[in-house]
């Protein structure tokens, strides 16, 4: 059953501490994006990695999060130092790029609690 | 302005009827071309992606897409209640640095 998977699946934690998520892209894929959705902003792109570079990272607030992929099987985002602002739902897309475009499926996203 | 333009809804329509949901983006030279439905409290899933100019049909959704007019619309034909749920159009530009953009979205309401 190929699908993302994203841990944890909620996070309570206090304003200061650092927070990490964790997604594992769906087997084969190349291109791993992080998004963050809120009721007020909709799905905004965090970050966007092909083949593990990052491609873009223009939407990440550079002063407290960071976006990574030690490897194929895993992408992290960071959070450090945490704000209650940072409270939102996070999710991992993986896609593989055919041609035109890329078809991104998404895991069932990190519900993060900043209080 | 924003770069991929949903109208927020809700959009409602009777069981049976067709539901049409419709999107709009601004650069010109975007490619692909994709709807998301995501229900309440859980995450986005991929519909349709369309890539040519026309008309491309799937069971009872069609997408349809106007590059001349920077327009994408998803159809849902004889709308059933488990439809209910928030239509997300998504565009990725010509460029591999370009990443995929999502509008707002749309909630759909189809009445029993």
């Amino acid at each position: 059953d190929a699908r993302v998977t994203q841990t944890p699946r909620h996070k309570v934690t206090e304003m200061g501490q650092e927070v990490t998520m964790r997604c594992q892209p769906i087997l084969g894929h190349n291109t791993v994006f992080w998004y963050r959705q809120t009721m007020m902003q909709g799905l905004e792109l965090l970050a966007y990695f092909r083949n593990r570079a990052p491609l873009d990272d223009s939407g990440m607030p550079k002063d407290r999060f960071s976006a990574e992929m030690p490897d194929a099987t895993l992408a992290t985002l960071k959070i450090q130092p945490s704000e209650p602002r940072d409270s939102a739902v996070y999710f991992c897309a993986s896609g593989l790029v055919l041609g035109q475009g890329v078809e991104a499926f998404f895991g069932q996203g990190t519900r993060l609690t900043v209080v | 302005q924003k770069e991929v333009e949903q109208n927020s809804g809700p959009l409602s329509v009777p069981e049976g009827a067709i539901a049409s949901l419709n999107c709009t983006y601004s650069d010109r030279v975007s490619q692909s071309f994709f709807w998301y439905r995501q229900y309440s409290g859980k995450s986005p899933e991929l519909i349709m992606s369309i890539y040519s100019n026309g008309d491309k049909e799937d069971g009872r959704f069609t997408a349809q897409l106007n590059k001349a007019s920077q327009y994408v619309s998803l159809l849902i034909r004889d709308s059933q209640p488990s439809d209910s749920a928030t239509y997300l159009c998504a565009v990725k530009g010509d460029t591999g640095r370009r990443a995929l953009t999502f509008g707002s979205g749309t909630r759909l309401q189809v009445q029993p």
